[in-house]
């Protein structure tokens, strides 16, 4: 499996943006890149994920490299309730055997008020 | 909306004794997986099932056994309970088990073993 590189911890102030780094250097032509977090005391919840092309949504932005070896995924103004482990994890499109999520060594996000 | 259900929140249980968890998923969703979170760990996969067929086996020792009903629930029953079993046990569930289809994980059943 392609392995996830993130820094172990980062830390924000409230209301400004916050930009987590992941680096991919193995990805396949086939990894989907998936972001969760898992807030304390509570099951991981799902982010964003993309294949190429940058995404959007309601809670933050993926940006890929153009050659898709990193990504960063992007909190455009940082809350209290943004703290949290951040985990960058690939999916293989191509895996039919039922798609497991493997979590690798998140970053842990502080958000100072 | 609807979520993840899991029951029961929090089990306590001796050494050797035996332990079922159970996990409700999102309506209309047939997949379902289950990860255990060790004290200070990260989450790891279990098992998973797709329409009530065990699609994916990771890390899930022999003593423990699992299976999806015809109404989408799952157990997880765990035999001969060990110290090292106490952890976090989530369900999620999908839409199918595509890899690019999100997954959402219930609150988790805390489980003690003493």
């Amino acid at each position: 499996d392609a392995k996830t590189t993130q820094p172990n911890s980062m830390e924000s102030n409230e209301e400004e943006p916050v930009h987590l780094p992941c680096n991919h250097s193995t990805i396949s032509g086939t990894d989907y890149i998936h972001w969760y977090r898992q807030l304390p005391s509570q099951g991981p919840e799902y982010v964003i994920h993309g294949l190429t092309s940058n995404v959007n949504n309601r809670m933050a932005s993926l940006a890929i490299a153009e050659d898709r070896k990193s990504s960063t995924l992007i909190l455009h103004r940082a809350t209290l309730r943004d703290a949290a482990v951040y985990y960058c994890i690939l999916r293989d499109v191509g895996e039919t055997s039922g798609s497991r999520l493997t979590f690798g060594e998140g970053t842990q996000l502080t958000v100072n008020p | 909306a609807a979520g993840v259900i899991q029951s029961p929140r929090h089990l306590i249980k001796e050494k050797r004794e035996t332990a079922t968890l159970k996990c409700y998923p999102i309506p209309r969703h047939d997949t379902v997986y289950w990860y255990q979170q060790g004290p200070g760990q990260d989450p790891q996969f279990l098992i998973s099932f797709y329409e009530k067929m065990q699609s994916d086996k990771g890390s899930i020792p022999d003593r423990f056994s699992a299976q999806q009903f015809s109404d989408y629930h799952s157990e997880l029953n765990m035999s001969s309970l060990e110290l090292g079993d106490s952890a976090l046990y989530f369900c999620a569930s999908s839409w199918d088990r595509s890899s690019y289809n999100e997954q959402f994980f219930g609150p988790g059943t805390r489980l003690t073993v003493l």
